[in-house]
């Protein structure tokens, strides 16, 4: 079993959709969790960060830990085409570990 | 955007070639990193490094090395390239590791035929 696990979809959805993206993860001592946009043939790029537990959000994202369950959202309000990426979590003890990454949702949101 | 340049961008070798990829920084970040990225695997750490001359393996290391001897270059060797080793190849930076925001490069798509 992977120490964070991602539906890699693709997830389709049409524009102004909701949009909930998750990840699980199996080590309770994660404590920074992240949520980078890939765009086709591009490098990753940070869209949202999270210490600990609870909710943060950033215009049209939000992004949810629930350490008690081991699970992170990432929730897209009013989608867009141009969200159409794959999203990939990725997760840290602390500053001396290294990111552990989700292997990515596909997203495609439908004009 | 973060100022990192990865060379080539596409490269198609041999099977039994050795194969260099580098990676130049303008951020003057301590940490830099190689990972390969695969459908279905996500992101895989292969090397790393924390200083000029400091490097430690990740979790797919075996038929690489790295080398760092400037703060802005970071060199990942295919000893021997393997058609297992066709992947697409992203640098990456950051100031420190697992809890501060890495900067990606575009990537290079390697073909081992």
């Amino acid at each position: 079993q992977k120490e964070v696990e991602q539906d890699p979809g693709p997830l389709s959805v049409p524009e102004g959709a909701i949009v909930s993206l998750n990840c699980t993860y199996s080590n309770s001592a994660f404590q920074y969790f992240m949520w980078y946009r890939q765009y086709s043939r591009k490098g990753p790029e940070l869209l949202m960060y999270t210490y600990s537990s609870g909710n943060k959000e950033d215009g049209r994202f939000t992004a949810q830990v629930d350490k008690s369950s081991k699970y992170i959202s990432l929730f897209i309000r009013d989608s867009q085409p141009s969200d159409s990426a794959t999203y990939l979590c990725a997760m840290s003890m602390d500053s001396n570990y290294q990111l552990i990454w989700g292997a990515g949702t596909k997203l495609i949101i439908k004009p | 955007d973060a100022g990192i340049t990865q060379s080539p961008r596409h490269k198609v070798t041999e099977t039994g070639t050795p194969v260099t990829l580098r990676c130049h920084q303008t951020e003057n970040h301590r940490y830099m990193y190689w990972y390969r990225q695969d459908p279905g695997h996500g992101l895989r750490l292969i090397h790393y490094s924390y200083g000029v001359k400091d490097t430690d393996k990740g979790e797919v290391s075996d038929g690489y090395s790295v080398s760092r001897s400037k703060t802005e270059d970071f060199l990942l060797t295919l000893e021997s390239a393997t058609s297992s080793q066709t992947s697409v190849y992203f640098c990456a930076i950051s100031e420190e590791t697992g809890n501060t925001e890495a900067f990606f490069g575009q990537g290079t798509r390697l073909t081992v035929v």
